[in-house]
């Protein structure tokens, strides 16, 4: 069983398009993340949600919106997409919200390639 | 801004030599945690160390956490072939922001 799952593993698309993501946790968190990781490894965070709320929006460009119909869920559109939108993005869970220390748990990502 | 640059960015050892790599962070924080991935997978969590606390280990882990240099390393003692992945370090702020700021990773390549 895996404990963060996210669909599709890999997203192709061209420029302008619109596309989901999507994100299961079967952990019992009360906290999702959405991280972006570009082409240099570099894992940027852009949203978290603790119990359907979301907490953080980390001066992402609002044609990226996340959606959490339950504390289990949390998936992620984004609309006329751009070439520098290609990356992998990651979901994350954890117990608590930062401060906790609750270990992240990571599903195995997106990769989205924008043409 | 970015929270954690860590060095060496790439590493390669060869199988039973031990590997040791840095992060450094900028502000106070409430616990650091470091976090191995694989390639083309998401990142797994190795161990976390508070802010109050100086070492750790876990196994063939060994965690040292300075909160005056504002650092952090993590030893892998005896390394093996399937090590070879990238580490992160992962921080949380003091200002309780809820999230966790990563590094930029150490690649290391451990030879057989």
């Amino acid at each position: 069983d895996t404990a963060v799952s996210q669909t599709p593993k890999y997203l192709v698309t061209q420029m302008g398009n619109d596309k989901s993501i999507k994100c299961e946790q079967n952990l019992g968190h009360d906290t999702m993340y959405w991280y972006k990781q570009d082409s240099k490894k570099f894992l940027k965070i852009m949203f978290s949600y603790n119990n359907k709320e979301l907490i953080i929006n980390e001066t992402v460009p609002n044609r990226f919106s996340p959606k959490s119909p339950d504390k289990a869920h949390l998936n992620l559109h984004i609309n006329s997409l751009e070439l520098g939108d290609s990356a992998v993005y990651f979901c994350a869970s954890s117990q608590d919200a930062g401060g906790m220390g609750s270990p992240l748990h990571f599903g195995n990502g997106t990769r989205l390639t924008v043409t | 801004s970015q929270q954690g640059e860590e060095d060496p960015q790439a590493l390669s050892i060869q199988e039973g030599e031990n590997a040791t790599m840095n992060c450094s962070y900028k502000t106070s924080i409430n616990n650091l945690q470091w976090y191995r991935q694989n390639s083309g997978r998401g990142l797994v969590h190795l161990i976390l160390i508070r802010s109050n606390e100086r070492e750790k280990h876990s196994g063939r882990l060994r965690v040292t956490l300075d909160t005056s240099k504002k650092s952090s390393s993590l030893l892998i003692t005896a390394s093996r072939a399937a090590d070879t992945a990238s580490y992160f370090c992962a921080t949380d702020a003091t200002s309780g922001t809820y999230k966790y700021i990563f590094g930029t990773g150490t690649r290391l390549k451990v030879l057989a």
